[in-house]
């Protein structure tokens, strides 16, 4: 299982565009990746995933450069609510891989 | 999207009492799941993996004998406690995967809201 390493924390403030960046200079060829967001008291919560390139969803972007050792979470305008911990994982393929998840980063927005 | 449950959400027990926390899988079928158990500001662990209709498979370090885990259906899987003691309280979450589609074979974890555990 890939290991990722991600800032312990971030700060900023409402209305800005964040973005979380990911290593994972293990990544196996069948590996993709994955981010949760977790509030404090309940379990994680799916936010994106992708494989490579560029991925996008109503709440977040996901870019993956060629070489895949890293990823980026691009949270737009974010709001006070977006105050969390958010996970990159290294899922390995297929298959029902158990996640393993790392530190994680903690995102405090401000007013 | 998928719905993953856990009962109770919180619970209080005294030292050497056994706790069962349940964790279901509401619209889809799981043969998988997993447990974690996540200290407080720290980041989750995985503690087992809980397979239908064969044994739970466990991470290192943690007692099988402690921690029961029963995955009595393609929807049900149960965690029990047993003879807990104060560094058993935690927060401890399921999660099961589902398939996110589009042929890729990828999967989507779905992770339940969480069971807190005080063991007095």
């Amino acid at each position: 299982l890939a290991k990722t390493t991600q800032p312990i924390s971030m700060d900023s403030y409402e209305g800005q565009e964040v973005n979380i960046t990911c290593s994972h200079n293990n990544i196996a060829t069948n590996d993709y990746i994955t981010w949760y967001q977790q509030f404090p008291s309940q379990g994680p919560r799916f936010i994106i995933q992708g494989y490579k390139t560029k991925v996008t969803n109503e709440v977040a972007s996901l870019f993956i450069p060629a070489d895949r050792k890293s990823s980026t979470l691009s949270l737009p305008r974010v709001s006070l609510s977006d105050t969390a911990v958010y996970y990159c994982l290294v899922e390995g393929g297929r298959g029902f891989q158990k996640l393993v998840f790392g530190t994680g980063t903690r995102l405090l927005v401000s007013p | 999207g998928a719905v993953v449950s856990q009962h109770p959400s919180r619970v209080i027990c005294k030292s050497g009492t056994s706790v069962k926390i349940e964790c279901r899988s509401l619209d889809f079928q799981a043969t998988t799941m997993f447990w974690y158990r996540q200290f407080p500001k720290q980041s989750l662990m995985l503690m087992a993996t809980s397979n239908e209709g064969s044994k739970a498979t466990y991470e290192q370090g943690v007692e099988k004998d402690k921690f029961l885990i029963n995955h009595a259906s393609l929807t049900l899987s149960t965690l029990t406690v047993t003879s807990a003691h104060p560094e058993d309280s935690s927060f401890y979450i399921c999660s099961a995967p589902r398939a996110a589609g589009g042929g890729l074979g990828l999967e989507t974890q779905y992770f339940g809201p969480g069971t807190r555990l005080l063991v007095l």
